[in-house]
This record gives C-alpha cells, sequence and structure tokens, in this order.
C-alpha cells in the first residue's frame, strides 16, 4: 500500500525567497512520485514525476525535487520565488505505471513581494 | 496536447437528483480516472476504468457509479445528489507514453 504525507499545509515565501515544500512517501514497491501543481479554478497541472531514473528531476517552471529512498523523501524546491508560483501543490504516489495516485492533502504556497 | 475536458465548470443541483458528470479525452487512453477533492483531504479516488466497459471502484465509490461506453468518454453518475456530495471532481486520463496522468478543469459541484 501506498501513502503521502505532505508536511505544511500551508507555506508563505517572499518573492526570491527559496521554496521546499515537503513530501514523505510510503510504498511497498519501487514507487512512482509525482508533483502536481493547482492554480485557482484550475486542473492539475504535471510539475515533474519520478520514475527510478535520475534521483535529481527537474521540471517546469524552474521546480526540481530529490528522490531520497533512505529517507522516503521527495521534497520540492524552487531556487527563487516568483509571485506566480502561488497556488497548491500536491504531491502523488502510485506503485504501477497507469495505476491511480494516491495523493497528499496539498500544499498552499503563498508568495509575497 | 493531450486534452481532457469535462462536460461543465460549475454545477448546480437538487438533493435527490440524478447527476451526470462528463469526461472526454482524445488521445486514445485506456485507463481513465475520476477523483474528488476537499479542502484539507487533497484527492480520492472514486472510480476507475482502464478499458471499454471495464470500471474498479476507487477509496471512495459510495454514492457513485460510472460508465464507459466509448474508449474516449467517461462519465461520473450521482443517482441521488446529497449535500455530501458536493465538492470539486477531476477527471485524468493515463497516457501511457509518458506515463502521465493528464487532469481536465474540474467540475465544481454543488448539491442544495
Amino acid at each position: 500500500a501506498q501513502s503521502v504525507t505532505q508536511l505544511g499545509s500551508h507555506v508563505s515565501v517572499s518573492e526570491g525567497a527559496l521554496v521546499l515544500l515537503r513530501c514523505n512517501y510510503s510504498s511497498s514497491v519501487p514507487p512512482y512520485l509525482f508533483w502536481y501543481v493547482q492554480y485557482p479554478n484550475q486542473g492539475l497541472q504535471l510539475l515533474l514525476k519520478y520514475t527510478s531514473a535520475a534521483t535529481l528531476v527537474k521540471g517546469i517552471n524552474g521546480f526540481e525535487a530529490e528522490f531520497k529512498k533512505s529517507e522516503t523523501s521527495f521534497h520540492l524546491t524552487k531556487p527563487s520565488a516568483h509571485m506566480s508560483d502561488a497556488a497548491e501543490y500536491f504531491c502523488a504516489v502510485s506503485g504501477q505505471a497507469g495505476t491511480a495516485l494516491i495523493f497528499g492533502k496539498g500544499t498552499t504556497l503563498s508568495v509575497s513581494s | 496536447d493531450v486534452k481532457v475536458t469535462q462536460s461543465s465548470r460549475y454545477l448546480v443541483k437538487r438533493t435527490g437528483e440524478k447527476v451526470f458528470l462528463e469526461c472526454v479525452q482524445d488521445m486514445d487512453h485506456e485507463n481513465m480516472f475520476w477523483y474528488r477533492q476537499d479542502p484539507g483531504l487533497g484527492l480520492r479516488l472514486i472510480y476507475f476504468s482502464y478499458d471499454v466497459k471495464m470500471k474498479e471502484k476507487g477509496d471512495i465509490p459510495e454514492g457513485y457509479s460510472v460508465s464507459r461506453e466509448k474508449k474516449e468518454r467517461f462519465s461520473l453518475i450521482l443517482e441521488s445528489a446529497s449535500t455530501n456530495q458536493t465538492s470539486m471532481y477531476l477527471c485524468a486520463s493515463w497516457d501511457r507514453r509518458t506515463d502521465t496522468q493528464y487532469f481536465g478543469p474540474g467540475t465544481r459541484l454543488t448539491v442544495l
């Protein structure tokens, strides 16, 4: 069985500051891991995914995430926040390609000027 | 570009009504999913389908049914809507080539 824990339901940063959104997972099989972003009143957009290739994954909009098996973590980072990054972010896991995703409860990112 | 469309962005229904939420994808994807999104709970799987006429229950199927008569269309049905089904409903389809689930824009359903 898989599960995801996102630490912090709300994260606030200043424009230009480092963004760090935390995700820990539990999986009985090698996981597929994803980060999605949701802007207000929109569906989810894939930011990046880990599927057992490189442990450091680069995504869209300058985001990246590092898979750390020993820590069962897949934290999302961005070196410098922009106002446009304000959104809700979801970490998700699946145990097999094509199967349903198990989502964390989401982290709302606020960016102040 | 992968396109997943949902029939309505906003919907208001009365308690007891039968409600149909439609999802269409144009990329010949086999696997399609219906999720429900509630504040503080993230997304939870209602049903999924891996082929025409094939369906599997997810984590919260009670009060819902689904229909997949054609590959491109996956419908979610609320047989008798209740106020606790007020929520955002998101449809997704899985692209085998990129191993990615693509989401529609969502339907925000309010049951009065």
